[in-house]
């Protein structure tokens, strides 16, 4: 069955470094989103991408984050100068369809700033 | 603003039935996800309602009245699996997921 992918499962981090996320999603699938979820909270939007540029944003998603689909199979996520409130799971999700609620979530990566 | 409300945690016993409620004030409505999550993974679609009435998918129904801004999850003939959280999210008028969340499924022997 395909499935979203992402690496790395956990990373550990200093403050003030940059970090990035890989997703490789679902090949047939041309709607990417980034959510995380910070220990015990809700699930909170972060950015959705089409055809190779941000389709929506959330207040979360400041300058400090980026996102990218350098090649056709990876999307990534970026964090230029981490943060200690950044220390959360980070889950990429695609869907085949546009507007939906129907997502595939990768297993997520967990990032903790020291 | 936006908002869903579920409870916190629940407790049910193997082999028993479970109803989870979900209520939902939201710009817009495209439609309302329930999505399973154990603990450290991802969440998993579990189900999908756009229309009132009752959606059944084996062991797991869901239900929705939008005139009441209201939702359930029955999950029946309960299993240790199931054991876990339980997320309802609802599709607003930008087509934006709003997240509950979560109501944490405790099951006993």
């Amino acid at each position: 069955e395909p499935e979203v992918t992402q690496t790395p499962s956990h990373q550990v981090t200093q403050m003030g470094q940059e970090v990035i996320l890989r997703c490789v999603p679902i090949s047939n699938h041309l709607y990417f989103y980034w959510y995380r979820q910070i220990l015990g909270q809700k699930v909170e939007f972060l950015v959705s991408f089409y055809n190779n540029e941000i389709s929506e944003k959330s207040e979360i998603f400041d300058d400090q984050f980026s996102v990218e689909r350098p090649d056709g199979s990876n999307f990534t996520l970026k964090i230029r100068s981490t943060k200690l409130e950044d220390s959360a799971m980070y889950f990429c999700a695609s869907s085949s369809r546009e507007n939906t609620g129907e997502l595939f979530f990768g297993e997520g990566s967990r990032l903790t700033v020291l | 603003g936006q908002n869903i409300d579920q409870p916190t945690e629940m407790t049910a016993t193997e082999g028993a039935i479970v109803q989870i409620n979900c209520t939902y004030q939201t710009s817009g409505f495209n439609g309302l996800f329930w999505y399973q999550q154990h603990a450290g993974e991802a969440p998993t679609f579990l189900s999908y309602n756009v229309l009132d009435g009752l959606e059944e998918k084996g062991r797991f129904s869901s239900f929705l009245s939008r005139s009441k801004g209201y939702s359930y999850l029955l999950l029946k003939e309960l299993q240790m699996k199931d054991s876990a959280s339980y997320l309802c999210a609802v599709l607003d008028s930008n087509y934006q997921l709003i997240w509950g969340a979560g109501t944490k499924l405790i099951i006993k022997p």
